[in-house]
């Protein structure tokens, strides 16, 4: 199955640095979607893309749809502490059927007071 | 979005026994999607479940062990069947988005941890 591959797998930063993670796929996807798991939560949608080149924020965060349609990043700026958690990016392949999403391995992000 | 409600929040359960799952929606949606997320790994489809129809599983995944009701437009139940230590995850149920369909929400998980 398709398959997107995550880095970086972990993050230790500074409060107030900023923060930049990204997908990377070997097949296209139409939706790239970036998503944030607390502990004992479900994954909570942060941004949603759906055009190449696509570049939306929220607050400070920050994602784009790779020109290729394989690639997204997301970036977070001016970290602060609630930001820790873990960051999926999924995405629904090109072909694909019955919205189904693929999500990455994550990231996880630690942030330093 | 969709508010969505599971139960149990967790549980312990003995190798061998059944634990079914329900996830409750505020409002109608057509798909609601069932997943796995094992300690420390990403989350894993395991089926998608609409109205009125069979669910459609991933594969690696069989109605037996995991089987799904869906009776109605807000509720959907998932069953893990004959149960073994290494079916201790998170299990997560989801809906489309009401604007866009490829959006998917999350309930809060089921911790399920088998002695």
């Amino acid at each position: 199955g398709q398959q997107l591959n995550q880095s970086p797998q972990s993050m230790f930063i500074q409060e107030g640095e900023d923060v930049s993670m990204n997908c990377t796929s070997s097949s296209i996807f139409n939706t790239w979607l970036w998503y944030k798991q607390d502990p004992g939560e479900g994954p909570v949608l942060l941004i949603a893309l759906y055009k190449a080149g696509e570049l939306t924020s929220n607050g400070r965060l920050t994602a784009q749809f790779g020109i290729t349609r394989k690639d997204s990043f997301l970036n977070i700026s001016a970290s602060i502490p609630s930001d820790v958690g873990i960051y999926f990016c999924a995405g629904q392949p090109s072909g694909g059927s019955n919205y189904k999403l693929t999500f990455g391995k994550g990231t996880l992000l630690t942030v330093n007071p | 979005s969709a508010v969505i409600s599971q139960k149990p929040s967790r549980d312990i359960c003995q190798r061998g026994t059944s634990l079914t799952i329900q996830c409750q929606v505020d409002s109608q949606v057509t798909m609601m999607f069932w997943y796995r997320q094992q300690p420390g790994q990403s989350l894993t489809l395991i089926a998608t479940a609409n109205q009125g129809s069979e669910a459609t599983y991933e594969s690696g995944f069989v109605i037996d062990k995991f089987p799904i009701s869906r009776p109605n437009l807000t509720f959907s139940t998932l069953t893990v069947s004959n149960l073994s230590p290494e079916d201790s995850s998170i299990y997560l149920c989801s809906v489309e988005g009401t604007g866009f369909l490829e959006e998917q929400y999350f309930g809060p998980g089921t911790r399920l941890t088998v002695t």
